[in-house]
């Protein structure tokens, strides 16, 4: 699996966008990009994830580089309750990874009020 | 839908004992992966189980070892239990199928303290 970056923490005040980058330049070109967020103490949460193209759901948004080699992670209105660790996963879905997921040290989002 | 479940919540033990941790999969899900928590750090891949076998491998000494039953519930067993497995321990479910992306959820974790 591609190995990624992203800063240690950032902060963002609440109702404002927050932008979370990763860094994924030697993506291939069968592996997707996957965002998971951890509340304190509880399970990771799946957020969204992509191949090439930008997406969208409830939750959030997923911005991806024409070359793929970075991604930014969009949480429109932040909100006291987004404050987490986000993790920023590369893997092949399928294949031989069989969807394992490699977690890095992930950003400490803290939004304020 | 329950989602998935792990049992116990907490457990503590002391070094040298022997500790199964139990993971009930989403409805539907056929797959079921461990990870290891340490404070501070990510998830780390312990193995994942489909179809009653172990499929894949992380970077884990022999005395993790797993099992899944006919329903697709697993256990996680760790045994000679040293103080660096103090950990939580996280299962995850994933359906059927390996094509394209898929979300995989994640349960509660069980948080295990070795003395």
């Amino acid at each position: 699996d591609a190995k990624t970056t992203q800063p240690p923490s950032m902060d963002c005040a609440e109702g404002r966008a927050a932008n979370l980058p990763c860094n994924h330049s030697t993506i291939s070109g069968n592996e997707y990009v996957y965002w998971y967020r951890q509340i304190h103490s509880q399970g990771p949460q799946y957020i969204i994830h992509g191949l090439k193209n930008n997406e969208t759901n409830e939750m959030a948004s997923l911005i991806i580089t024409e070359d793929r080699k970075s991604s930014t992670l969009i949480l429109p209105h932040a909100t006291l309750r987004d404050t987490a660790v986000y993790y920023c996963i590369v893997t092949n879905a399928g294949g031989t990874s069989y969807g394992k997921l490699t977690f890095g040290q992930g950003t400490i989002l803290t939004v304020h009020p | 839908d329950a989602g998935v479940t792990q049992s116990p919540t907490h457990l503590i033990k002391t070094r040298g004992q022997q500790v199964t941790l139990r993971c009930s999969p989403k409805s539907g899900h056929d797959t079921v992966s461990w990870y290891q928590q340490a404070l501070g750090q990510g998830p780390q891949f312990i193995f994942q189980y489909y179809e009653e076998e172990e499929r894949q491998r992380g970077n884990f000494p022999d005395r993790f070892s797993g099992h899944q039953f006919p329903n697709y519930s697993s256990e996680l067993n760790v045994n000679a239990l040293l103080l660096g497995d103090s950990a939580l321990y996280l299962c995850a479910s994933k359906p059927p199928g390996l094509a394209g992306g898929y979300e995989q959820f994640f349960g509660p974790g069980t948080r295990l303290t070795v003395l």
